[in-house]
């Protein structure tokens, strides 16, 4: 499977608990983005990456969050101190080239419940 | 920013029947328009996108349509097959923007 990869598909964690995601990109993608979608919306604009640089974030992203793309191949999401409004899906996309104009392709994404 | 909305929320068609969604957006800026079908417990799935630079294109059963001056662009299906029941998600973006801006979705049903 070539496409974009995320694990866990699903969390279930208690509040003030700390989470983690994986998103592998699809090979040789360039740009990954994080994005978060509740029910009922559309999905919204977290963070991107280009390479292993983290280059816009949104104000959705507070400082209970943070991401990192270390070798510019996987990412990692991680949420501090889970509320119960993280619950959400997060969803990973990645694009191949280098500018803005790309098409972007969605992983499954990774389904949160805080309790 | 950019605004998009999509009508109908929910739309019911007969299998064999076309189905039609349209969305509108704000930014006069934008200059890409993609469209996502996102199946239960799945990611959005691009389906098909036009630029600004064009008028229509169609994919086999599927095809979308751009009305700049109106700013609003809408995917046509036709011949509708059980498998295309799903939530449709339009998006937008402009040149040199890294953000895709959706829509809320539209949940069509197709009835066999």
């Amino acid at each position: 499977d070539t496409g974009v990869s995320q694990d866990p598909r699903h969390k279930i964690t208690k509040r003030g608990q700390n989470v983690t995601f994986r998103c592998d990109p699809i090979s040789e993608h360039n740009r990954l983005y994080w994005y978060r979608q509740t029910l009922g919306q559309g999905p919204e604009f977290l963070t991107y990456f280009q390479n292993e640089a983290q280059l816009e974030k949104s104000r959705l992203l507070s400082d209970r969050f943070s991401a990192e793309r270390p070798k510019g191949s996987f990412s990692t999401l991680e949420i501090q101190r889970t509320e119960q409004g993280d619950s959400a899906m997060y969803l990973c996309a990645s694009s191949p080239g280098l500018s803005a104009n790309e098409k972007l392709f969605f992983g499954s994404g990774t389904q949160l419940s805080v309790l | 920013g950019e605004n998009v909305e999509q009508h109908p929320s929910t739309l019911s068609v007969q299998e064999g029947d076309s189905a039609v969604i349209k969305c509108t957006y704000s930014d006069s800026a934008s200059n890409y328009f993609p469209w996502y079908k996102q199946e239960l417990g799945k990611g959005p799935q691009l389906i098909i996108d036009i630029r600004s630079n064009v008028g229509e294109k169609k994919d086999q059963r599927i095809a979308v349509t751009l009305n700049k001056t109106a700013k609003h662009f809408s995917l046509h299906i036709t011949e509708t097959q059980p498998e295309d029941s799903a939530v449709y998600f339009c998006a937008a973006r402009s040149y040199g923007n890294n953000r895709l801006a959706f829509g809320k979705g539209n949940q069509v049903v197709v009835i066999p």
